[in-house]
């Protein structure tokens, strides 16, 4: 069965204290994994995408990397505004279907 | 925003009503989905559409329907809402079905 678990749940930072967020996911053949930010009352804001095994991608104070089993978001250096729900998902291959984990809440204190 | 309108924003129904939620976009793209996001579950995949006329279920799908006469418009119906629909629903949309997707604000649906 496709499955992706993130963790942890919730994470709290100081500002400037950098972190990663985890993605472990099991699919039938990935055809992609994407990466969301979610703030309070609004819908997903896409990030990234990543396609193959040692790829990264750069935003900002993010940075995202793929293995062959978990997806790891970097965030370094963050502010209070990066504080939000961070979402992933991955698309298997037999499907095309999109799916997501539960998400990590992260707040930074300033 | 990436041209999506979801109305209503938010609404208020009673057991047994149907309801139609409405996903509208802007950029000619493709694909639509709509998800629910619900504590604990996440966001989880009610029907999706690959074109006009063509569309399939995702993998919570019992309760609801869906008609896409429009490349720009995807409905979603509740034929009998449930107390279990209560929900924020997502519209999607992408310009194909391997490359990322893009929301909408969500509608907020309370059935009481």
């Amino acid at each position: 069965e496709d499955q992706v678990t993130q963790s942890p749940e919730a994470l709290r930072l100081q500002e400037g204290e950098s972190s990663s967020l985890n993605c472990s996911y099991t699919v039938s053949g990935l055809r992609g994994l994407f990466w969301y930010r979610q703030d309070p009352g609004k819908g997903p804001e896409f990030l990234f995408t990543l396609y193959s095994a040692g790829e990264e991608k750069e935003k900002e104070r993010l940075k995202a990397t793929l293995t062959k089993k978990e997806s790891f978001l970097h965030i370094t250096a963050p502010k209070p505004e990066d504080s939000a729900t961070y979402l992933c998902a991955v698309q298997a291959s037999n499907t095309g279907k999109l799916i997501f984990g539960q998400g990590t809440t992260l707040q930074v204190k300033p | 925003d990436a041209g999506i309108t979801q109305s209503p924003r938010h609404k208020v129904t009673e057991t047994g009503t149907p309801v139609t939620l409405r996903c509208h976009q802007t950029e000619n793209h493709r694909y639509m989905y709509w998800y629910r996001q619900d504590p604990g579950h996440g966001l989880r995949l009610i029907h999706y559409s690959y074109g006009v006329k063509d569309t399939d279920k995702g993998e919570v799908s019992d309760g609801y329907s869906v008609s896409r006469s429009k490349t720009e418009d995807f409905l979603l119906t509740l034929e009998s809402a449930t107390s279990s629909q209560t929900s924020v629903y997502f519209c999607a949309i992408s310009i194909q079905g391997t490359t990322e997707a893009f929301f909408g604000q969500g509608t907020r649906l309370t059935v009481v």
